[in-house]
């Protein structure tokens, strides 16, 4: 079964800091996505890591994948409240039809 | 454009009651997809359509639970004779393609919240 492990489950930043959040998964997969979900919202895609080595970046954000350690990195530079959101990480759980398994997910609050 | 559509955004029900829950895909996208999201965790797979097949129906947790899709658009996901335990938001997403697409993500409706009491 593929498992999918965020952490930290809750973190605290504070403004201006930059932090690093954490997704491991348990079996070989090289499909990798990242969404964010404000309160009482639906889920928006940040990022798709396609192999191994991926880095993508969008404004203070970057992900990558390293899929020999079957991890992936969401690095957070000189955070803003308005990045305060629960970040999902998710793993195709075959090959193909994104049939996703998410983790618990990584719940961020910034404080000014 | 317009979103994956979900309705009803809230739903209460009795215990025992049965309730159908309504997806309207974004247009063109051939698959679809159902998860649900219980309080404090992650998104748990329930189904997956493509088209109007649903070639993996793994997640669905009990024969309570049963889903269709018709004219490859709205889906509908019904719950019989629903427990306490069916409480969740329920997620639909689809996306361009489930197979060919390897870069498309998913996406999502605002949900279902289902209460049952």
């Amino acid at each position: 079964e593929l498992k999918v492990e965020q952490n930290p489950l809750f973190l605290s930043m504070q403004e201006g800091k930059n932090y690093t959040i954490y997704c491991n998964y348990s079996t070989t997969s090289d499909r990798l996505y990242w969404y964010r979900q404000d309160p009482g919202k639906s889920l928006e895609s940040l990022f798709v890591l396609l192999s191994n080595g991926a880095v993508k970046q969008e404004g203070r954000l970057m992900a990558s994948l390293d899929t020999k350690a079957r991890l992936s990195t969401l690095h957070i530079t000189a955070a803003v409240h308005d990045l305060s959101a629960t970040y999902f990480c998710a793993v195709d759980r075959y090959y193909g039809n994104n049939r996703l398994a998410f983790g618990k997910g990584n719940q961020v609050v910034v404080i000014p | 454009g317009a979103g994956v559509s979900q309705s009803p955004s809230n739903k209460v029900t009795e215990k025992g009651k049965d309730v159908e829950l309504r997806c309207d895909p974004i247009s063109g996208h051939t698959a679809l997809y159902w998860y649900r999201q219980s309080l404090g965790q992650g998104l748990e797979f329930l189904i997956y359509f493509q088209g109007n097949s649903a070639p993996d129906k793994s997640g669905l947790p009990s024969d309570r639970f049963s889903a269709e899709r018709t004219g490859g658009s709205v889906s509908t996901l019904t719950i019989q004779r629903t427990q306490q335990e069916d409480s969740a938001v329920y997620l639909c997403a689809s996306s361009v393609s489930g197979a060919e697409d390897y870069n498309s993500p998913l996406h999502f409706g605002n949900g279902t919240r289902l209460t049952v009491t």
